[in-house]
């Protein structure tokens, strides 16, 4: 069965960092592309950035590139999403997702809260 | 950036109905690479439909979706009371993914 747990969101302040993380169980982790999703509130779903099973390639959104930074440890069968100089619009519940294109599973999401 | 538009927005339904939730895309999209999702509050999305018309794996018949180029479609045949939720459409043929806004399907 496949699992993705989100970890590390949190209240932050505005121009703050934080590091999310996804654990993820039941595939073959280093094979599968893996993505960061986000939904602001009230808002809909947004693609943030991903990365290729092997980690060589990333991909980010207009609106996080240079502040965001994805990556993942195959070792550990985890991936990350290092958040820089945060803003009150990247509030939102964080996602991963196994990516094949699509997103086949998701995690459950972490809260992250931008606010003074 | 393909814009995905979904109409209507709000479907008002009683179980046992039929639903037909609408996606246009900005641009015809390749290989009719679109993805539909169920989404309801605090749980994760989950995948239905990929290809536009390929049923994800435990994805009940009553799903399904249709449609090529611009204009697609998911139906679902005959409303449960566990489908009440909110349906995006996703594109996955070019980048970035974007999501069209939801289709909120409530009981009526």
């Amino acid at each position: 069965e496949v699992q993705l747990l989100e970890s590390g969101g949190g209240l932050v302040q505005p121009g703050g960092s934080l590091r999310l993380s996804c654990a993820a169980s039941g595939f073959t982790f280093s094979s599968s592309a893996m993505t960061w999703l986000r939904q602001a509130p009230g808002k809909g779903l947004e693609w943030v950035s991903a990365i290729t099973g092997s980690g060589t390639n990333t991909l980010y959104a207009d609106s996080v590139k240079g502040r965001f930074a994805i990556s993942r440890d195959n070792s550990k069968n985890t991936l990350f999403l290092q958040m820089n100089s945060l803003r009150a619009e990247d509030t939102a519940v964080y996602y991963c997702a196994k990516t094949s294109g699509f997103f086949d599973f998701w995690g459950q999401g972490t809260l992250v809260t931008v606010s003074s | 950036e393909i814009v995905l538009t979904q109409s209507p927005g709000t479907l008002s339904l009683s179980p046992g109905e039929r639903a037909t939730l609408s996606c246009r895309a900005s641009q015809s999209l390749s290989s009719n690479y679109l993805a539909w999702y169920q989404h309801k509050p605090g749980q994760a999305p989950r995948l239905l439909i990929y290809g536009a018309s390929s049923r994800a794996t435990g994805v009940p018949d009553r799903f399904s979706g249709s449609g090529s180029g611009t204009d697609f479609t998911l139906t679902i045949s005959r409303l449960e009371p566990e489908d009440f939720a909110v349906y995006y459409c996703q594109q996955y043929g070019s980048s970035p993914r974007t999501f069209g806004q939801g289709t909120k399907v409530e009981i009526k």
